[in-house]
């Protein structure tokens, strides 16, 4: 099952934070965010693991709520080369660990 | 390391011809997984192998996909006879036991004509 995300797309100017939502209907064992730029392979940026953690990288967090299977990533003063299309992976025990990932969120920077 | 490679870059082929896509994972990687990105799908898991075996293969469209792992440094994916519909870039990823971040190939564009 495909995780859900949110907004499809968000232009930001720079310095601008920005929020991308990650829904599933299943429980999750984890949740990965990566971002991939145009014409590019797809880059890790983080992993969540069940248990309500939340990490960050560089001035890019995200948190992971089991109970309401979602997790978010949070974009703080972005920089234009935030620009790209970010996707969640979820990996839940009833599809054995194998990782879904959602649609994707096309996150433009300008100056 | 030189990460995950992927050949060939490019192909371009004519439907019902047999495509054969190569990936060499990080050296020391368990994992090894083969993806398909598309504008209507999104991002998909074919199929994932751990040490050389194939874990699950559920997620390979048809019987004309094929997957192998003869050894811990290369895999193929094989698509036998091609449609256009399997138009897409192909994406190899690899990873560690236990580190759950997978390293992706630059990917290989398929085009069926």
């Amino acid at each position: 099952q495909q995780p859900v995300q949110s907004p499809q797309a968000v232009i930001l100017r720079e310095g601008e934070d920005a929020v991308i939502n990650c829904s599933s209907s299943k429980a999750l064992y984890s949740v990965h965010w990566y971002r991939q730029k145009h014409g590019e392979a797809p880059v890790f940026l983080m992993i969540l693991l069940k248990g309500g953690e939340q990490k960050g990288h560089e001035k890019i967090s995200a948190s992971f709520n089991e109970k309401k299977q979602q997790s978010s990533l949070y974009l703080t003063a972005s920089q234009l080369s935030y620009s790209g299309t970010y996707f969640c992976g979820t990996e839940n025990k009833l599809d054995n660990n194998d990782m879904r990932f959602g649609a994707g969120t096309r996150l433009t920077v300008k100056p | 390391d030189a990460g995950v490679i992927q050949s060939p870059r490019h192909e371009v082929t004519e439907m019902g011809q047999e495509v054969t896509l190569r990936c060499k994972p990080i050296s020391g990687h368990d994992y090894l997984f083969w993806y398909r990105q598309t504008m209507m799908r999104g991002l998909e898991l074919l199929i994932y192998f751990n040490n050389n075996v194939p874990i699950d293969d559920s997620g390979m469209p048809e019987d004309r996909f094929s997957a192998k792992m003869p050894n811990a440094s290369f895999s193929t994916l094989k698509i036998q006879p091609s449609e256009p519909r399997d138009s897409a870039v192909y994406f190899c990823a690899s990873s560690l036991v236990g580190s759950y971040e997978q390293y992706f190939g630059p990917g290989t564009r398929l085009t069926v004509t």
